[in-house]
């Protein structure tokens, strides 16, 4: 089956603007969450969402929002982008809240 | 917030011989572990997991172990092979209702294994 789709695969974008990243979860599963990794900070969580709800939050400036659509496809957003948002952001979808999840491939920001 | 050490950095191995990972956690309440093997322009793949109420996992060639008491976990790779070489990432988190599973991720270990 088709795994955790993510797009796009790589972005460039210049300071001030904002970006919309899309990911579509494995069939069935329900709960996705958002993580950013960087060589300096590693994996970090950003968010997750189960059934269109955000269940919890990272500790990330309010630049970072994301949301989750009825058929549990999520986006997240990224405002006001600054050169330290360059990174590689992963989304994972698991079947329920409190089972293992499954990683995309991410997609690759570079802020410049 | 809960804190999570993982040691080595980076782990030379030949072809052959055991690789062993180990981490630490902070939060005595994180009840969920698991194991995620990470190639270059790939994300994360889970490779093994373990809740708390178990203290040894077993896979073919992977197996977790968790001291609950001690608080610390580790990954065991027996007859380590070239495709082994990657990076690993253990984590930990608190699942419970509809309180999520927010994972908190070591800083990873860098896998060679030389033929």
């Amino acid at each position: 089956k088709a795994g955790v789709t993510q797009t796009p695969r790589y972005l460039i974008k210049t300071r001030g603007q904002q970006v919309t990243l899309s990911c579509s979860p494995i069939s069935g599963h329900r709960s996705v969450s958002w993580y950013q990794q960087t060589p300096g900070q590693g994996l970090q969580f950003l968010f997750e969402y189960f059934s269109e709800t955000q269940r919890n939050k990272g500790n990330f400036p309010g630049r970072f929002s994301g949301r989750q659509f009825s058929n549990s496809r999520s986006e997240m957003n990224v405002s006001t982008l600054e050169l330290g948002d360059s990174a590689l952001y992963l989304c994972a979808s698991s079947i329920t809240l409190n089972y293992g999840y499954t990683f995309g491939s991410g997609t690759r920001l570079t802020v410049v | 917030g809960e804190n999570v050490e993982q040691h080595p950095s980076t782990l030379s191995v030949q072809e052959g011989d055991s690789a062993v990972i180990k981490c630490t956690y902070s939060d005595s309440a994180s009840n969920y572990f698991p194991w995620y093997k990470q190639e270059l322009g790939k994300g994360p793949q889970l490779i093994i997991d373990i809740r708390s109420n178990v203290g040894e996992k077993k896979d073919q060639r992977i197996a977790v172990t968790l001291n609950k008491t001690a608080k610390h976990f580790s990954l065991h790779i027996t007859e380590t092979q070239p495709e082994d070489s990657a990076v690993y990432f253990c984590a930990a988190s608190r699942t419970s209702g509809a309180a999520g599973n927010k994972l908190t991720f070591g800083g990873g270990t860098r896998v060679l294994v030389k033929p």
